[in-house]
């Protein structure tokens, strides 16, 4: 069954302003990693969170992850045109490293 | 992170035929890794290429169906064998670094007609 449930499925924004998806898992994780996928080509990794951070940043992404909810967000700040894309958040299980169960995902779209 | 290049990148398919799709790294790595994405969906694991022995299937993936190779700690394949339409997906290779962040190449997307 997939790890990962991603909230919401379709994000509108315009450039600018601050875009916010959630991932929410089931099992104990090693880490949560974050991708961009751009119209159907391979997935761009931004970000791994390890179960023992609690925030990280990079660049404009701002990852937080909550182990007693079992969930994190990834937020944008201001977003641009090229941040159109889908993004989708990955967990590994404490004993599978890199077997990871990917959520839904969340479908971005930033509007000029 | 590792290079990773794939081929074919794209390709049309017919029925009933079978496809290998190549997966270089440009640096040796321990796990690698063949993922699915079908149309609209998420990415959903098929195996793990073991170099050197047999690949480890997930559930629901057969070594029949997609036989794995991985001669060595750079390269691997993977056929999609006697194809149908619901194989159409983009199937995508996948390495695990150090830090544990995985990485993928471009995906090969396959249709089959």
């Amino acid at each position: 069954s997939q790890q990962g449930e991603e909230d919401p499925q379709a994000l509108s924004i315009q450039e600018g302003e601050n875009a916010t998806m959630n991932c929410s898992y089931k099992t104990s994780i090693n880490n949560l990693q974050w991708y961009r996928q751009n119209s159907g080509r391979g997935l761009v990794h931004l970000i791994l969170i390890r179960s023992n951070e609690r925030e990280k940043h990079s660049g404009r992404l701002r990852v937080t992850l909550d182990t007693s909810k079992k969930s994190s967000s990834l937020l944008i700040t201001a977003s641009r045109a090229a941040d159109t894309a889908s993004y989708f958040c990955a967990t590994d299980a404490t004993d599978s490293w890199g077997k990871l169960q990917f959520g839904a995902g969340t479908q971005v779209v930033v509007t000029p | 992170s590792a290079v990773i290049s794939q081929k074919p990148s794209r390709d049309i398919c017919q029925r009933g035929t079978s496809l290998t799709i190549q997966c270089q790294v440009d640096s040796q790595v321990t796990m690698m890794f063949w993922y699915r994405q079908q149309p609209g969906q998420s990415l959903t694991l098929i195996a793990t290429a073991n170099q050197g022995s047999e690949a480890t299937y997930e559930s629901g993936f057969v070594i029949d169906k997609f036989p794995i190779s991985r001669p060595n700690l750079t390269f691997s394949t993977l056929t999609v064998s006697n194809m149908s339409p619901e194989d159409s997906s983009i199937y995508l290779c996948s390495v695990l670094a150090n830090t544990g962040e995985l990485f993928f190449g471009e995906g090969s997307r396959l249709t089959v007609l």
